[in-house]
């Protein structure tokens, strides 16, 4: 079983729907937590960060982290068409310098 | 804002040739990782480097190597190439500071080398 899970997608919404993306992890010792996205053949881009409980608002975006249920999830209001591209939830690693990723999903916008 | 600069952008190369891919981290950064991404695969860890000492070891076969030096910018050195080496690489830095392992690191990736090996 893979450390970081994510639904593969693609996931569909129409322009300015809220898109929701959703993400689990087996480390419960994990602290830190990231959104990145990652437009094919490109290289990943961060998106948001988030180390506590709760909701991480920025712009467009809310981060969302529960450690106790050990999912962390991205809410992206308004969609646009250029929001379309692969999401990917990565998790450092507990006393490493290291981050794994999960599978992404493949968020897809329609006009 | 400065970015993580990685040289070069392409490279191809044939079986059992060496490659040497090269990361100039953000300034300031004292961390640097290298990722390997295989086609619609996701980032895999390879290595991380911390003030110029290797810190963490991840999937890098033993034909990998790398380093960093003491400007911070880290090399991967890649011998006996394979088909299977044909990848996207991505190096990313963060700072650490004092924050440690216990820290809230950042990582930001460079643009990445798209390696095909024939």
């Amino acid at each position: 079983q893979k450390e970081v899970e994510q639904n593969s997608g693609p996931l569909s919404v129409p322009e300015g729907a809220i898109a929701s993306l959703n993400c689990t992890y087996s480390d419960r010792g994990s602290q830190s937590f990231f959104w990145y996205r990652q437009y094919s053949g490109k290289s990943p881009e961060l998106i948001m960060s988030i180390y506590s409980n709760g909701d991480k608002e920025d712009g467009r975006f809310t981060a969302q982290l529960n450690k106790a249920s050990q999912y962390v999830s991205l809410l992206i209001r308004d969609s646009q068409p250029s929001d379309s591209a692969t999401y990917l939830c990565a998790v450092m690693d507990t006393g490493r310098r290291a981050l794994t990723f999960g599978s992404g999903t493949r968020l897809q916008v329609q006009p | 804002a400065a970015g993580v600069i990685q040289s070069p952008r392409h490279l191809i190369k044939e079986k059992r040739e060496t490659a040497t891919l090269k990361c100039y981290p953000i300034p300031r950064h004292d961390t640097v990782y290298w990722y390997q991404q295989g086609p619609g695969q996701d980032p895999q860890f390879l290595i991380s480097f911390y003030e110029k000492m290797q810190s963490d070891k991840g999937s890098i076969p033993d034909r990998f190597s790398a380093q960093q030096f003491s400007d911070y910018h880290s090399e991967l050195n890649m011998s006996s190439l394979e088909l299977g080496d044909s990848a996207l690489y991505f190096c990313a830095s963060s700072y650490d500071g004092l924050a440690g392992l216990s820290g809230y690191r950042t990582q930001y990736f460079g643009p990445g080398t798209r390696l095909t090996v024939l």
